[in-house]
């Protein structure tokens, strides 16, 4: 992997279904994953930023894992609800680059 | 409320005119990112600063440049515009150098070149 790619890229569900979204990234000198919410008219905002191999973070329904080693992160929202309706971007930095690159996002609809 | 200020909010030229992006970070943060968001595309990277000093570049044109003031606000110069550089032009800060910690956004400078 040399970007960052986000799976899928557009989802929808219905209110009070459980999903998640896949972001690889590059592996080699991982420095740090970065989880963001952007809903529309408005500008991202950070759910999470995780450094660790293993670690998990969670806010309320929603949670991440990181895996380092094989480059990638899964963001899982329980029970949906309309307002997570919103794009999910994750972003990674490599050490070697410094450059803070995003995916193209995930777009979740939640049908109520 | 971010704490990160982009002006103008909107901003409509022609082409072949220059235009200049003003970003002040939030207080007390010391790096500043410019990206680019062009329709159907994700956030591009363009550039970072830290404390006034370019910390890494992206794929930004020649076309363009940015410095970071001492007051630590900062400035995206877009020049010789082209229809192509329509975008939504995000600035965002935070206090260290490298993303361990989140990007606090602003909420955008729209620029449409006709």
């Amino acid at each position: 992997i040399l970007n960052v790619e986000q799976s899928p890229q557009s989802l929808h569900v219905q209110e009070g279904d459980s999903t998640n979204f896949t972001c690889s990234f590059p592996s080699s000198n991982f420095y740090a994953l970065h989880w963001y919410r952007w809903e529309t008219a408005k500008s991202p905002e950070a759910l999470f930023v995780m450094t660790l191999n293993g670690d998990e973070k969670k806010k309320g329904r929603i949670s991440a894992t990181l895996n380092t080693k094989e480059g990638y992160s899964y963001l899982y929202i329980k029970g949906s609800q309309p307002e997570d309706s919103a794009t999910y971007l994750c972003a990674s930095i490599s050490s070697n680059t410094g450059k803070l690159i995003f995916g193209q996002g995930t777009t979740l609809q939640v049908k109520p | 409320d971010s704490g990160v200020t982009q002006t103008p909010k909107h901003l409509i030229t022609a082409t072949g005119q220059r235009v200049t992006l003003r970003c002040s970070p939030r207080s007390g943060d010391l790096s500043v990112y410019w990206y680019q968001q062009s329709l159907d595309q994700g956030l591009q990277f363009l550039i970072q600063y830290y404390n006034g000093e370019e910390r890494a570049k992206g794929n930004i044109l020649e076309r363009f440049s940015a410095q970071q003031f001492p007051d630590l606000h900062s400035e995206l110069n877009l020049s010789s515009l082209e229809l192509g550089d329509s975008a939504l032009y995000f600035c965002a800060s935070s206090p260290v150098r490298v993303a361990t910690g989140e990007l606090f956004f602003g909420e955008g400078s729209r620029l449409t070149v006709l």
